[in-house]
């Protein structure tokens, strides 16, 4: 069955200091995937999607994510946290059976020190 | 940002009483989603709908049922509700792209209390 995993459920960052969120995906052919962030009380904001082509994709906010099929992997990196980055970060793949379903990590909640 | 309103965006009920949730759009998408907010699980499928009058289950649907009626509005019942349904429920739509799936756009959420 298809499943995301995001190992880390809490990560503290300084404000400047560089950020990496880990996401694992269990899918056979060739996954479509995204991050989406969510500030607290709000709804879910796409960051970024992969479905093709480069394996490093560039998204808003300074974010971007690398796809690493050997690995099963597609891990969110940002390379100087801003403190309104805090927020909680979700990994979703496309699930099979079409109707652009997706299914979700279990998210990672970012807290950033001044 | 996506035209997705939720309505209502809080409430509170009791046990055994029926809820409906509405969720209306803007963007004229074909596919429209209806998911559960849990601590520790993410995001989960409660039904989606494919079309007008075209719906099916998702991975959490026990005690939902659905209904889409016209492309914008797609609705989410609770016919007696339960503490365990106590939640954030959000829904999104989406289109299909020229290249593959698009991006599911989400609306505000509602605050889901059973008491």
């Amino acid at each position: 069955a298809q499943s995301v995993t995001q190992p880390d459920i809490h990560i503290t960052v300084s404000e400047g200091a560089s950020l990496e969120l880990r996401c694992n995906y269990s899918y056979g052919a060739t996954p479509y995937l995204f991050w989406y962030v969510q500030s607290p009380g709000q709804g879910l904001q796409l960051l970024l999607k992969y479905f093709s082509g480069d394996t490093l994709v560039q998204g808003i906010k300074g974010f971007e994510a690398e796809f690493k099929r050997s690995q099963s992997s597609f891990n969110l990196r940002k390379p100087s946290v801003h403190w309104s980055d805090a927020a909680e970060y979700f990994c979703a793949v496309g699930a099979v059976g079409g109707y652009n379903k997706l299914i979700f990590g279990a998210g990672t909640r970012l807290a950033v020190h001044p | 940002d996506a035209g997705i309103t939720q309505s209502p965006r809080h409430k509170v009920t009791e046990t055994g009483t029926p809820v409906t949730l509405r969720c209306h759009q803007t963007e004229n998408h074909r596919y429209m989603y209806w998911y559960r907010q849990d601590p520790g699980h993410g995001l989960r499928l409660i039904h989606y709908s494919y079309g007008v009058k075209d719906t099916d289950k998702g991975e959490v649907s026990d005690g939902y049922s659905v209904s889409r009626s016209k492309t914008e509005d797609f609705l989410l019942t609770l016919e007696s509700a339960t503490s365990s349904q106590t939640s954030v429920y959000f829904c999104a739509i989406s289109e299909w792209g020229t290249g593959g799936p698009d991006t599911q756009y989400f609306g505000p959420g509602t605050r889901l209390t059973v008491l």
